[in-house]
């Protein structure tokens, strides 16, 4: 079974800086999906970044990034230029790779961040 | 697409009422999965269907619960007989297995409170 876990409760950050979301997790497969899903006060879960395992280069998406360490099973998230916008929780979430099938996910316990003036 | 349409938003029941929650997945998708976000328990899977066959219910926490994919375009949660800790969100999310990632998408999600 995949565990995900999340050991920022909360976090706090000002406009325009930078944070980082930290998110390890602890799985036997080789092959598999990681994604940072973000759920503001509207609980609607919305998909913020995805990282394939096999593949090396950390994922961007304007301005999230992220920094996987395939060996060290961390998987964490940056985002730059902080916006109001930004506060959240924050998911970090596992899905096992299947050739042509799906998978369920597994959610960590989440970071609520807050950005502030 | 409209994406994965939820109905109710909201269900404020009393306990030992039956409850039915219900999802429409994105046209075209053969996965839907079933979610519920408790305080305690986080975001956890109930169970997951694909092509309407139901894949994996280990999540599902008792008889009292039980789903249904009658077709590719419908499914229902129903929880018979209703108590105060299955108060939560449930979420339903669909697929497409062979799309980038298996991504799945999210509904906005039923709140419900069993009184």
């Amino acid at each position: 079974a995949q565990t995900v876990t999340q050991s920022q409760p909360e976090m706090s950050v000002q406009e325009a800086e930078t944070v980082t979301l930290s998110c390890t997790y602890d799985t036997s497969e080789s092959n598999y999906y990681l994604f940072w899903y973000k759920q503001p006060p509207s609980r609607q879960m919305i998909l913020v970044i995805r990282q394939e395992a096999y593949k090396q280069q950390n994922a961007t998406e304007n301005r999230f990034s992220v920094n996987f360490q395939k060996a060290a099973k961390s998987f964490s998230l940056k985002i730059s230029d902080s916006q109001l916008g930004d506060t959240a929780m924050y998911f970090c979430a596992f899905m096992k790779h299947g050739s042509g099938t799906a998978s369920k996910l597994t959610f960590g316990t989440g970071t609520r961040l807050q950005v502030t003036l | 697409d409209a994406g994965v349409i939820q109905s109710p938003r909201h269900e404020v029941t009393e306990m030992g009422q039956e409850v039915t929650l219900r999802c429409k997945p994105i046209s075209g998708h053969d996965y839907l999965f079933w979610y519920r976000q408790t305080m305690m328990r986080g975001l956890e899977l109930l169970i997951y269907f694909n092509n309407n066959v139901p894949i994996d219910d280990s999540g599902m926490p008792e008889d009292r619960f039980s789903a249904k994919m009658p077709n590719a375009s419908f499914s229902t949660l129903k929880i018979q007989p209703s108590e105060p800790r299955d108060s939560a969100v449930y979420f339903c999310a669909s697929s497409l297995a062979g799309r980038q990632y298996n991504e799945q998408f999210f509904g906005p999600g039923t709140r419900l409170t069993v009184l």
